[in-house]
């Protein structure tokens, strides 16, 4: 059973535009979530993350939404551009990050020049 | 600041045979934990390590081992290695206080079974 989903393979927009990366999780015991950026031949980077207790949290271009009600989480990018060309993960949690991350199977985003 | 590191980075070995891989935290993070990359999946967790002692431990069989040293850092041991277990092995750490705590990753070893 799938507990972390990322419906969406892949994705595609132009540079300067808006990127939307969702995720949908089953249980509802996770209070903290994550979004991780893999390039290539490398780890996980981390990105951003949100506990429960708030609906969205900002970074720079980056942005998470978490609606705990649909049991969905969102990562906004804006504006694109073509280095954040990489597989995304979302990542749940229980215990404040303290316990093992369960991960989607990523979301491949494209931004083309 | 050193991020966490991993050795080797990449590996090559045949069925059967067994390996261990290392993994160095971030200077200050007492917790490490273990993840498998398979291509086209996210990482699966595989152990979590805190004080030396085994934390949590993900669904996975008893070829795979891991021990947490006084320094922190961690070694993950396969025995009787299968084709299947051909992977990227990857190593986060985490400063575990009190709250939110992110984890940090390693770049991975890629584990390679003939």
């Amino acid at each position: 059973d799938q507990q972390v989903k990322q419906n969406s393979p892949s994705l595609s927009v132009q540079e300067g535009r808006i990127s939307i990366l969702n995720c949908d999780y089953t249980n509802s015991m996770f209070d903290y979530f994550l979004w991780y950026k893999k390039y290539p031949a490398e780890g996980p980077t981390f990105l951003i993350s949100i506990s429960s207790i708030k609906d969205k949290n900002e970074d720079g271009r980056f942005t998470v939404f978490l609606n705990k009600s649909a049991k969905h989480l969102s990562l906004h990018i804006v504006p694109s551009q073509p280095g954040d060309s990489a597989v995304y993960f979302c990542a749940a949690s229980g215990q404040g990050g303290s316990e093992k991350l369960v991960f989607g199977k990523g979301t491949k985003l494209t931004v083309n020049p | 600041d050193a991020g966490v590191t991993q050795s080797p980075t990449h590996l090559i070995k045949t069925r059967g045979q067994h390996v261990t891989l290392r993994c160095s935290p971030i200077s200050g993070h007492k917790s490490v934990s273990w993840y498998q990359q398979v291509l086209g999946q996210g990482p699966q967790f595989i152990f979590q390590y805190y004080e030396k002692e085994e934390r949590g431990r993900g669904n996975f069989p008893d070829r795979f081992s891991a021990r947490q040293f006084p320094n922190y850092s961690s070694e993950l041991n396969v025995n009787a290695l299968l084709l299947g277990d051909s992977a990227l092995y990857l190593c986060a750490s985490s400063n575990d206080r009190e709250g939110y705590n992110e984890q940090f990753f390693g770049p991975g070893t890629r584990l390679t079974v003939l």
